[in-house]
């Protein structure tokens, strides 16, 4: 019944070392996004993708790359990762062509970064 | 343009009373509107939402919300607090599809306390 998963749950990784957090979704949604998520706030959109086509924030470091190989799966690459980063990374996707237009959204992956 | 206010940081009721969490939203178009809950480290579950049907939305565990176009206001209610409800909301606003974005804007969100 799981819709929207991602792994891992939780994720250590050292300061500088290269993380790659994950999200697949059942729901065969077109649009899939990340957002970050910090202790007491509203989640912050990272980038998302309609099908293949890739939307990047502005201000999303140069930090955070994304890929989607297909409809299924979208990863969130963190090239070094730094204190700051240190975070919910929650992963959410919408229908994007019909329905309710509601997101929904994976348990999140918590990084901490050493 | 899009945006969302959250009227309270924080909301402190005794279980049994009445919840209110206030919302108010802009947006260029004829929004969708939505509430989510997020309980502690966990991801955001879709309590209830508008997307031009009726004005009264009903949603999950006892939850309601009335759009109110001329007031530009999405309230949250609830009869009676459960200690279980102890959590923090979410407003958010969606001008998709008529804006032809797919971006979903957040409220700065509301604690809910219960209090026994």
């Amino acid at each position: 019944d799981a819709m929207v998963i991602q792994n891992p749950r939780y994720q250590v990784t050292q300061f500088g070392k290269p993380v790659t957090l994950s999200c697949s979704q059942t729901l065969n949604h077109n649009v899939m996004y990340w957002y970050q998520q910090k202790s007491s706030q509203a989640p912050k959109l990272l980038f998302h993708y309609y099908d293949k086509d890739f939307n990047n924030e502005a201000d999303t470091p140069d930090n955070f790359q994304s890929r989607r190989p297909n409809t299924s799966f979208c990863f969130l690459d963190i090239r070094s990762p730094g204190l700051g980063d240190a975070a919910m990374y929650l992963c959410a996707t919408s229908s994007g062509t019909s329905g309710g237009y509601e997101q929904y959204f994976g348990p999140g992956t918590r990084l901490t970064v050493t | 343009a899009q945006s969302v206010t959250q009227l309270d940081s924080h909301v402190s009721v005794s279980e049994g009373t009445p919840v209110l969490l206030r919302c108010n939203y802009s947006s260029s178009y004829s929004p969708s509107l939505f509430w989510y809950v997020q309980h502690p480290n966990k991801g955001l579950q879709l309590l209830l939402k508008y997307t031009s049907a009726a004005t009264l939305v009903k949603g999950i565990n006892g939850f309601e919300a009335e759009f109110k176009k001329s007031e530009t206001s999405f309230h949250l209610t609830k009869p009676s607090a459960h200690m279980s409800d102890a959590a923090e909301y979410f407003c958010v606003v969606s001008d998709h599809p008529l804006s032809g974005t797919y971006k979903y804007i957040f409220g700065t969100g509301t604690r809910l306390k219960v209090l026994a």
